[in-house]
């Protein structure tokens, strides 16, 4: 079974600051990874996805992450966030290549202030 | 390009009863997936369904079924609620599988009392 944990349960940051939002995955078979954001009330939006080739990959909204093997991390950064990105922020993975469900971290809260 | 629909959006039942959620999936979307998501558990997933087959099932009891129609769209039922059900029900579609793009829908908020 696939599972996935992420570290830090809520990041306050200021506004024009960088962000980096740690998931760390376990799984005894190839993964799929994914962030997905949710704002108040609404369901989940996908940011960015890695199913196989470069490590780093270039989502939504200026967001990256980077899929590192050896570490069985998938770490969420920006370079720089808005008000607009204050939202809860999921990891989650899938067992390649049939497994069909997506099963998710706790979830962060990232808040944004001026 | 209409997104995923759910209905109802807001939904009180009381112990005991059976409730039925809808979701329709975007146009030519053949995947559809359902989550359970409360403050306690996070997000949990319940069945996945393409083409009408369930191909996966989380591992909720029983009282939780699902079910696929031929254009695509899913009701899922739960049965002899409990308390412990009230929680946000969201629904995903995409046009395969996993590995294509998920859109969620905005959920189906369930509270029972």
């Amino acid at each position: 079974a696939q599972s996935v944990t992420q570290l830090d349960s809520q990041v306050p940051v200021f506004e024009e600051a960088p962000v980096e939002l740690r998931c760390n995955y376990s799984s005894s078979v190839s993964v799929y990874l994914f962030w997905y954001v949710q704002y108040p009330n609404q369901g989940l939006q996908l940011l960015l996805k890695y199913l196989s080739g470069s490590t780093l990959v270039k989502g939504i909204n200026g967001f990256e992450a980077e899929f590192n093997k050896s570490q069985t991390s998938f770490h969420l950064r920006k370079p720089s966030v808005h008000i607009s990105d204050t939202a809860e922020y999921f990891c989650a993975v899938s067992g390649a290549p049939n497994d069909y469900k997506l099963s998710f971290g706790a979830g962060t809260t990232v808040t944004v202030r001026a | 390009k209409a997104g995923v629909t759910q209905t109802p959006r807001y939904l009180i039942k009381t112990r005991g009863q059976q409730v039925t959620l809808s979701c329709s999936p975007i146009s030519g979307h053949r995947s559809v997936s359902w989550y359970q998501q409360t403050p306690g558990q996070g997000l949990q997933f319940l069945f996945e369904y393409f083409s009408e087959t369930q191909r996966n099932k989380g591992n909720f009891p029983g009282r939780f079924s699902g079910r696929q129609f031929s254009n695509s769209r899913s009701e899922m039922n739960v049965s002899t609620l409990e308390l412990g059900d009230s929680a946000l029900y969201l629904c995903a579609s995409s046009l395969e599988g996993i590995t294509d793009t998920q859109y969620f829908g905005p959920g189906t908020r369930l509270t029972v009392l």
